[in-house]
C-alpha cells in the first residue's frame, strides 16, 4: 500500500522567509503527485501536478520538484506571506486509470507578519 | 462555472439515522469520488465511480453506498450512521484519464457530519 508521509507536520516563519515543505512516498510507482492547498473550513485546491515525467513545476512564488526514485517531493514556497497561511496537502497517483489518490497528512503553515 | 457543488455544508444526525450527502458538477467529468477527512488520517477514499453507471469501492467503504446514474451526480448514502462516520466529507471530479492528461482533481468545499 502506498503510504504518503509530510514533514513537518506544522510550520511558523516570519514573513518574508523561503521554506521548504517535503514530502515522501513508499512506492515510487506514480503517475503524478500534486501540492494542494486547504484553507480552514473549505474544500482543497490544486497547486501544482507534477507528471512521473518531469522533475519540477513552477508556478509563481511555489516550485515543486519530484524525485522518482528517492520516492521525495518538495515544495518551495518564496518570500512567504501571511496569505499563503494554509495546510499543504501532497498527494500521489498511482497510475491505474482510476486515478486513486493517496494523500499525506498535510503541513500546516503558519506565516505571521 | 460552479465546478464541484456539495449539500448540504453541515449536518447533525443521531446515530442510526440515514442521510444523503449530495455531489454534482458541471465540467462533464468523467471520474468522480468521495473522500473523508479526519484529523491527523489524512484523506481517505471511500469510493469512486469512472462513468455514469460504474461505482467501486475506495479504502473505507464500509458504511456508505453510492450510485452514479448521470454523468454530473455522484450522491453518497449512509444508511446507518454512527459516530464513526463523524467527519468532514469531500467530492471530488476529474476528466477522463483515458482521454489523456493528468487526473487533476476539482474538489467541492466540503460537507460536515456530526453523527450523536
Amino acid at each position: 500500500k502506498q503510504e504518503v508521509t509530510q514533514i513537518p507536520a506544522a510550520l511558523s516563519v516570519p514573513e518574508g522567509e523561503n521554506l521548504v515543505l517535503n514530502c515522501s512516498f513508499t512506492d515510487s510507482a506514480i503517475y503524478n503527485l500534486q501540492w494542494f492547498r486547504q484553507d480552514p473550513g473549505k474544500g482543497l485546491t490544486s497547486l501544482l501536478l507534477i507528471q512521473s515525467s518531469q522533475r519540477e513545476q513552477t508556478s509563481g512564488r511555489l516550485n515543486a520538484s519530484l524525485d522518482k526514485s528517492s520516492g521525495r517531493s518538495t515544495l518551495y514556497i518564496a518570500a512567504s506571506q501571511p496569505g499563503d497561511s494554509a495546510t499543504y496537502l501532497c498527494a500521489v497517483d498511482r497510475g491505474s486509470t482510476l486515478g486513486r489518490l493517496y494523500f499525506g497528512r498535510g503541513t500546516q503553515l503558519t506565516v505571521w507578519p | 462555472n460552479a465546478g464541484v457543488t456539495q449539500t448540504p455544508k453541515f449536518q447533525v444526525l443521531k446515530t442510526g439515522q440515514s442521510m444523503t450527502l449530495q455531489c454534482a458538477q458541471d465540467m462533464n467529468h468523467e471520474y468522480m469520488s468521495w473522500y473523508r477527512q479526519d484529523p491527523g488520517m489524512g484523506l481517505r477514499l471511500i469510493h469512486y465511480s469512472v462513468g455514469a453507471g460504474i461505482t467501486d469501492q475506495g479504502e473505507v467503504p464500509n458504511g456508505y453506498n453510492v450510485s452514479r446514474s448521470t454523468t454530473e451526480d455522484f450522491p453518497l448514502r449512509l444508511l446507518s450512521a454512527a459516530p464513526s462516520q463523524t467527519s468532514v466529507y469531500f467530492c471530488a471530479s476529474s476528466p477522463d484519464r483515458g482521454r489523456g492528461g493528468p487526473n487533476v482533481l476539482t474538489f467541492g468545499a466540503g460537507s460536515r457530519l456530526t453523527v450523536l
